[in-house]
Formats: structure tokens, sequence, C-alpha cells
């Protein structure tokens, strides 16, 4: 496709539950960033995939969360056992590279854990 | 460790006005990107422009320019002839060449309203 997609667009979930947040890259772009975002606050880093490297879990909050990236393209955040505090959107961005001097964002996709 | 700095966490602009928005930020890399984006209540997040720190001119787009002192640790963003549209939150972000200072690091953002 041409931009970044994320689905679901939204997500009710209840408390405990898992849940799969998918995004697909822009074609060809090999570094793919998750971050996290709460009601009227900035971003907080997830996680950072760069090609077939090892990816840069810094961000995660706890091992409830984890993240993986299926043939360098699609990824797929997991979140178990979800609580009321991980309600937030979670956005996508994908880059060429590296280095690349854009980096474009999905659309997100917001969690409501009730 | 590379850290961003918003310190207007709300401006306001005159319709047709130009306005800066602040960003400074530390890191230890010695080659590393600065980007600006827009974010609209509706949630997207839009890519606005892009400053490389080996980038001699300061980089511009359209309405937007960046007002990079490097010395100063600081990479501004300019919006000349405000439009409504342009009211939105802008946020500030870099990203390092080492290790994991690649992860795009933000600022806490401006929110940004475009008076008629």
């Amino acid at each position: 496709g041409a931009g970044v997609s994320q689905s679901p667009s939204n997500k009710v979930t209840e408390k405990g539950k898992d849940v799969e947040l998918r995004c697909d890259p822009i074609s060809g772009h090999t570094a793919l960033y998750w971050y996290r975002q709460s009601l009227g606050q900035g971003l907080e880093f997830l996680i950072y995939f760069q090609g077939n490297s090892a990816p840069d879990k810094s961000g995660l909050p706890s091992d409830r969360f984890s993240a993986e990236r299926t043939g360098g393209s699609v990824s797929t955040l997991t979140i178990q056992r979800t609580q009321q505090e991980d309600s937030a959107v979670y956005l996508c961005a994908s880059s060429l590279g590296p280095l690349s001097t854009e980096a474009f964002f999905g659309q997100g996709t917001r969690l409501t854990v009730v | 460790a590379q850290k961003i700095t918003q310190t207007q966490p709300g401006m306001f602009v005159q319709e047709k006005e130009a306005v800066t928005l602040d960003c400074t930020y530390d890191t230890s890399d010695q080659s590393y990107g600065l980007f600006w984006y827009k974010q609209p209540s509706s949630g997207e997040m839009i890519f606005l422009i892009y400053q490389g720190s080996y980038d001699e001119q300061n980089a511009t787009e359209g309405r937007y320019s960046l007002n990079f002192q490097k010395a100063r640790k600081s990479a501004n963003l300019v919006i000349s002839a405000s439009q409504l549209g342009d009211s939105a939150m802008y946020f500030c972000a870099m990203r390092g060449s080492s290790g994991s200072a690649r992860q795009l690091t933000f600022g806490s953002g401006t929110q940004l309203t475009v008076l008629p």
C-alpha cells in the first residue's frame, strides 16, 4: 500500500484478555517503530525493528508486551492480560532505513480496556 | 541517551503571522537527524520536515523551515503565514545513529492555536 497501515483502528477489550495489533509498513521500509500515546500525552517508545537485526525492546513497559516482525515486513504487537492502564493509541511508523530522512506513521489503533 | 525538550506546552499566533516552536536536544552521537511532526485533533501524525546534523543549510518545506543551530543544540520549527488549519499539536523528534539511539525520541509537544 501507499502508506503505513494499522489494524484494527479501534479495539475494545475486557481486562485480562490478550490483544494483537497489526502494522503493515510501507513496502521496502526496513525500519519499523511502535509507540504508545495516552490521551493528551506525548509518544512513548515501545520497540524498534531494523532489518534482520535484533529488535530494540528497551521501551516495552512489562513482560506482558511483546512484538514480532515476520519476513521483515508486517509486525504484530501483542499485549497479554490487558490492564486498564494499557488503554491508549498505539502508533506504528516505518522508514526506508536507519538513517532515512523521513519516517511515516500509520493512523494508529485506539485500544480501550474495560 | 538522547533527549528532546519542548518548553512551550501551548502557543497562540494570529492568522497570517509567523510563529516559532522551540526544540532543544541532547545526544552523544555525532550523526543524527531531527524531525518535526504535526498531530491535528484527528490524531494522525504528519511528517513535516527533516534536518540532518551534517546539513549546512536549514531545511525548508513550503511554509515550514527548521532553524538549526548545532552549537546550541536547537532545532526550532518556523511556520510562516499561519493558517487556521495549522492549529494542532507539534512534536519534535530526533534519531541518533548508534545502537539504541536509532529509535525516534520525541519531545512532549507544543499545542499551537491559530487565532482568526
